[in-house]
């Protein structure tokens, strides 16, 4: 399973765009890059997802160079509402045989 | 629509007592999980059920035990709670589909389970 590696803790302002950047260096070939976002006291919600390159949704874009090996959430004129832990995630479908690691997350503090 | 539906909100325990938290999901999703979270920490898998009638062990298995009782629900046991059973848990349930096509997780709100 691949492990990711992502900063602890982020701090921006409002109106900002923020990057997060993950590591993943063992990721397998047929393992997707997924994040997710998780407010206090309620479950992680489903972000965007990708496998190479870039994908852009209404909430953010993730940018995946071609090695694969790490991979950027982007958050485009972040709010006080953005501030929340966002998990980066590697791994395949279960049906592919792969399972989804959560690792620490990144704890993003976005300030007035 | 629901989606992933979680009993209780919160429960307390006394060590050696047990108890099951319930799981739910609207959604037909074939995939259910369970995991726990504790303070600081990112979510670590306890079991998993990739079909119904199906059960496998995710990171942090031993003290559970699990049921897919049908398509719909996914249930944790907690045999004989320990302190060291206090935590944060989520059900989660995915469509898990074809070959290639992506994984996204769904979640329940979660049951804050305190074992003193």
């Amino acid at each position: 399973l691949a492990k990711t590696t992502q900063p602890i803790s982020m701090d921006s302002y409002e109106g900002q765009e923020v990057n997060i950047t993950c590591s993943h260096n063992n990721i397998a070939t047929n393992d997707y890059i997924t994040w997710y976002q998780q407010f206090p006291s309620q479950g992680p919600r489903f972000i965007i997802q990708g496998y190479k390159t870039k994908v852009t949704n209404e909430v953010a874009s993730l940018f995946i160079p071609a090695d694969r090996k790490s991979s950027t959430l982007s958050l485009p004129r972040v709010s006080l509402s953005d501030t929340a832990v966002y998990y980066c995630l590697v791994g395949a479908p279960y049906n592919q045989g792969g399972k989804l690691i959560f690792g620490q997350g990144t704890e993003l503090s976005v300030k007035p | 629509n629901a989606g992933v539906t979680q009993t209780p909100k919160f429960q307390v325990l006394k060590t050696g007592q047990s108890m099951t938290l319930q799981c739910a999901q609207d959604m037909n999703h074939n995939s259910m999980y369970w995991y726990r979270q504790d303070p600081g920490m990112g979510l670590r898998l306890i079991y998993y059920s990739a079909s119904e009638g199906t059960t496998d062990k995710g990171e942090v298995p031993n003290g559970y035990n699990v049921s897919r009782l049908n398509k719909r629900e996914f249930s944790l046991r907690l045999e004989s709670a320990a302190p060291s059973q206090t935590s944060v848990y989520f059900c989660a349930s995915s469509e898990a589909t074809i070959a290639g096509v992506r994984e996204t997780q769904y979640f329940g709100p979660g049951t804050r389970l305190l074992v003193l």
